[in-house]
């Protein structure tokens, strides 16, 4: 297993464009979750699932952006008709759930970067 | 009231000092702390997790838990410039959590 794995890195978009971003956890992981962060500040949380089921939405999160999880694998993050506001670091992580030692603990992808000129 | 907050920093201490991180979170109904650590350009890592109240050691690393308090604290022994960085404390209500994080500087 290779960890979390994001894709595209990098994205350069214009305002006004719509954007997806693609998410692979561990594949032992049944929960995954995306956080947007911004230089200086802590990860931002957006949403999690557990397995295919979206338990959790920011109420910050307005309604361009939307995750799915179809198969409980891996995860999409669309955002529509970005905003120069929505440039960031949008990172995946995903972790095992229960309460076991170790269960919850995150592991993160490197993150896709936006730019929206 | 923020859910987790951090002293945002910077924090510098010289090298061989102890490194005093602390974080306070709202949620009383949090069971699982954590703490994360963040190089400038990469994604947070894991350092350590607290379930129960008091101490737990980890090499150099102590972290402390306070629930009464709603308090959580990450000390960082024989601080070492490779520690420098911005820690990031994690609280799960439900789901995860963070602060803004604590930027500390070791300074051979």
């Amino acid at each position: 297993d290779t960890g979390v794995s994001q894709n595209p890195r990098h994205k350069i978009t214009k305002r006004g464009q719509n954007v997806t971003f693609r998410c692979d956890p561990i594949s032992e992981h049944n929960r995954l979750y995306w956080y947007r962060q911004t230089l200086g500040q802590g990860p931002e949380f957006l949403t999690y699932f557990q397995n295919e089921a979206q338990l959790e939405k920011s109420r910050l999160l307005s309604d361009r952006f939307s995750a799915e999880r179809p198969k409980g694998s891996f995860s999409t993050l669309e955002i529509q008709r970005t905003e120069q506001g929505d440039s960031a670091m949008y990172l995946c992580a995903s972790s095992l759930s229960g309460s076991s030692a170790g269960a919850n603990v995150l592991t993160f992808g490197a993150g896709s970067r936006l730019t929206v000129l | 009231q923020k859910e987790v907050e951090q002293n945002s920093g910077p924090l510098s201490v010289p090298e061989g000092a102890i490194a005093s991180l602390n974080c306070t979170y709202s949620d009383r109904g949090s069971q699982s702390f954590f703490w994360y650590r963040q190089y400038s350009g990469k994604s947070p890592e894991l350092i350590m997790f607290i379930y129960s109240n008091g101490d737990k050691e980890d090499g150099r690393f102590t972290a402390q838990l306070n629930k009464a308090s709603q308090y959580v604290s990450l000390l960082i022994r024989d601080s070492q410039p490779s520690d420098s960085a911005t820690y990031l404390c994690a609280v799960k209500p439900n789901d995860m959590r963070f602060g803004a994080g604590t930027r500390l500087t070791v300074k051979p």
